[in-house]
């Protein structure tokens, strides 16, 4: 049930470019993107719903292909203050109806000066 | 600082014992998670509360309980503790209950080390 994320890590220049991608074996009602700096909470990115809507950031951009089960980040123009590490979580219905959202191991994003 | 607050930082207790893990939402927000980060587990949502009321359920020990007072703040107790029980416990609040139109606000969390 756990999304699966690929890839497990990865070292940028600043300025460059990075995609992170969350792939999900069960049906997605909405995919959820987090940061976590070393020592630090999570802080929120962007949830996006079926039907393609996203709420969030602003200066990183991230689809969701309900067909495929699977959600990819865009990480652009990479900065210094993005390194750390990148969780989607994936809304499950559960039995009896409820909600929950399970997270993914988490891509490790470095990017060095 | 994301307006969750979480006491204690830092617990350190042996096994076989009980401790309770508190959380106080940001102002305004009704709904309440409890969330368990270990380096193995990765970051697993335990239970959701939303004005009182269990929400959601997830991947929480039956050794484990949490409940959310009128004041909206929230305990986590987990009891007959585990070695495996060690891990950073967070807890992170919202407006609403809806998992697809609120964004959650971490707290910084509680480190619980079990000897």
């Amino acid at each position: 049930q756990q999304p699966v994320q690929s890839p497990q890590a990865v070292i940028l220049r600043e300025g460059e470019d990075a995609v992170i991608n969350c792939s999900s074996s069960k049906a997605l009602y909405s995919v959820h993107w987090y940061r976590q700096k070393h020592g630090e909470a999570p802080v929120f990115l962007m949830i996006l719903l079926k039907g393609g809507e996203q709420k969030g950031h602003e200066k990183i951009s991230a689809s969701f292909n309900e067909k495929k089960q699977q959600s990819s980040l865009y990480l652009t123009a990479s900065q210094l203050s993005y390194s750390g590490t990148y969780f989607c979580g994936t809304e499950v219905r559960a039995q009896g109806g409820s909600e929950k959202l399970v997270f993914g191991k988490g891509t490790k994003l470095t990017v060095n000066p | 600082d994301s307006g969750v607050t979480q006491t204690p930082k830092h617990l350190i207790t042996a096994t076989g014992q009980r401790v309770t893990l508190r959380c106080s939402p940001r102002s305004g927000d009704l709904s309440v998670y409890w969330y368990q980060q270990s380096l193995d587990q990765g970051l697993q949502f335990l239970i959701q509360y939303y004005n009182g009321e269990e929400r959601a359920k997830g991947n929480i020990l039956e050794r484990f309980s949490a409940q959310q007072f009128p004041d909206l703040h929230s305990e986590l107790n987990l009891s007959s503790l585990e070695l495996g029980d060690s891990a950073l416990y967070f807890c992170a609040s919202s407006v609403g209950w809806d998992w697809q139109l609120y964004e959650q606000f971490f707290g910084p969390g509680t480190r619980l080390t079990v000897l």
